[in-house]
């Protein structure tokens, strides 16, 4: 079945780094790709999401590329900051009949 | 705000107890969801309704009973918990089950503490 990876983590960068957190995908056909992310007591929220190859995804200074050729959708953002500390979820929207598949999250932390 | 409310976010109960999750979407969607979120686990998919029909039960014990009365409401009835049951339950809408190219938008969370 289709499935997402990620790096665990936790990843820790100082103020104004450069982060990537990346994502590799498994699936039949053309999924939907997504970053979520969920701060500190809270739910999942949409971060960005790219429906199609080449696609770029952008929200917030997140940027991701939908990359069919490698099955990636890797996360960066050029200058962090400590509000961003928060777990980033990779996840697909397969395609017809099946469920939404999540990576396990990457907890991300940024220390001033 | 995301369209997805829940309600309580907080909930301590008794392993004797019986209480209710509540779930409501505003976002028009015909298909609802509750996940679990356990400490160092991945998202658990506990349940699925679409067009409030059931169309998927994960393998959950029966003190998880979930009712959809119609397309933007959904509870999780809870009785007879266990410690390990405490977790954070996700409630989620998307457009449609299983058509792809869709998106799923969660509610904030209620923490479920079971003593």
């Amino acid at each position: 079945g289709d499935s997402v990876t990620q790096m665990e983590g936790p990843v820790t960068l100082s103020e104004e780094a450069f982060l990537t957190i990346n994502c590799t995908y498994t699936a039949t056909g053309y999924p939907s790709l997504f970053w979520y992310v969920q701060y500190p007591g809270e739910g999942l929220q949409l971060l960005l999401k790219a429906t199609k190859a080449d696609d770029k995804g952008s929200n917030k200074g997140f940027e991701a590329t939908y990359r069919k050729e490698t099955t990636s959708f890797h996360l960066e953002k050029g200058s962090v900051q400590v509000s961003d500390s928060a777990v980033y979820f990779c996840a697909l929207s397969p395609n017809y009949g099946q469920n939404f598949v999540f990576g396990p999250g990457t907890r991300l932390s940024v220390l001033p | 705000e995301t369209g997805v409310t829940q309600t309580p976010r907080h909930l301590v109960m008794g392993m004797t107890n019986k209480k209710s999750l509540k779930c409501e979407q505003h976002l028009g969607h015909n298909a609802m969801y509750w996940y679990k979120q356990s400490a160092k686990k991945p998202l658990e998919l506990m349940f699925v309704y679409s067009l409030e029909e059931r169309v998927e039960n994960n393998s959950v014990p029966s003190r998880f009973s979930p009712e959809c009365p119609n397309s933007s409401h959904l509870f999780l009835h809870l009785h007879t918990l266990q410690p390990e049951d405490s977790a954070l339950y996700l409630c989620a809408s998307s457009r449609k089950h299983g058509q792809g190219e869709d998106t799923i938008y969660f509610g904030e969370g209620s923490w479920l503490t079971v003593v």
